[in-house]
C-alpha cells in the first residue's frame, strides 16, 4: 500500500511566522503535489514536483515555496503565514500510474 | 469556466437506493478521469478510476464516462449510511489533475 504522511494533523500560527510542512511517501514515487483546500472553492494546486530538486508553480502559489532535497520528501513553506493562509493543507504523491494518494492532511489555522 | 464542475448537492438518498454523481470536465483532451471519497474532516481516497468510453463496475460502484459529451458519472448502488461523505470527481489534463468542488451524499437510515 502507497503510504504518504503528513508532519502535524494540527496546526496553529501567529501572522508573520515561517511555517513548514513536510510530506514523506515510501513508494519511491516521482511526483509529489502541494494542495489547499477550502470549502466551496475544493482542492487548488499550489506546487509540485516531478523530480528531486525540480519545482513547478500550480494555480496559487503567491505566498508559499516548497523544496524537495529528497525523492521522498516534499516541503511547503509559508514564508510569512497571513490569515488567509488558513485551510487545510493536503500532500499528494503519484509514481508512474496516474493515480494520485493523499495524505491524511495538515489543518492550519493562522492567528 | 471552471475545468471539472459537479453539482454541489447536498444529495440525500434512502438506504438502499442508488445514488448517482455527477461531473462534466472542459478539456476535450483530457485522458483520465478519477472518483475520490472524502470523509468530513479526512483527506480523499481513490473509488474508481476510468480511461475509456463505457462503464467500469466495481462491487457497488459503477463509473460511467462518456468522452463525446465531456461527463463522467458514479453509480452506487444500495447506498449505505457509510456512503455519506464527499466526493470529488478529477480529471487528469496533461500534466495536471482538476478536481471538482465535490458533491455531498447523506444517506438516510
Amino acid at each position: 500500500d502507497v503510504k504518504v504522511t503528513q508532519s502535524s494533523r494540527y496546526l496553529v500560527k501567529r501572522t508573520g511566522e515561517k511555517v513548514f510542512l513536510e510530506c514523506v511517501q515510501d513508494m519511491d514515487h516521482e511526483n509529489m503535489f502541494w494542495y489547499r483546500q477550502d470549502p466551496g472553492l475544493g482542492l487548488r494546486l499550489i506546487y509540485f514536483s516531478y523530480d528531486v530538486k525540480m519545482k513547478e508553480k500550480g494555480d496559487i502559489p503567491e505566498g508559499y515555496s516548497v523544496s524537495r532535497e529528497k525523492k521522498e520528501r516534499f516541503s511547503l513553506i509559508l514564508e510569512s503565514a497571513s490569515t488567509n493562509q488558513t485551510s487545510m493543507y493536503l500532500c499528494a504523491s503519484r509514481g508512474d500510474g496516474e493515480t494520485q494518494y493523499f495524505g491524511p492532511g495538515t489543518r492550519l489555522l493562522v492567528l | 469556466q471552471k475545468e471539472v464542475e459537479q453539482n454541489s448537492g447536498p444529495l440525500s438518498v434512502p438506504e438502499g437506493a442508488i445514488a448517482s454523481l455527477n461531473c462534466t470536465y472542459s478539456d476535450r483532451g483530457s485522458q483520465s478521469f478519477f472518483w475520490y471519497r472524502q470523509y468530513s474532516g479526512k483527506s480523499p481516497e481513490l473509488i474508481m478510476s476510468i480511461y475509456s468510453n463505457g462503464d467500469k463496475e466495481d462491487g457497488r460502484f459503477t463509473a460511467q464516462l462518456n468522452k463525446a459529451s465531456q461527463y463522467v458519472s458514479l453509480l452506487i448502488r444500495d447506498s449505505q449510511p457509510s456512503d455519506s461523505a464527499t466526493y470529488l470527481c478529477a480529471v487528469n489534463t496533461g500534466n495536471q489533475f482538476y478536481f471538482g468542488t465535490g458533491t455531498s451524499l447523506t444517506v438516510i437510515p
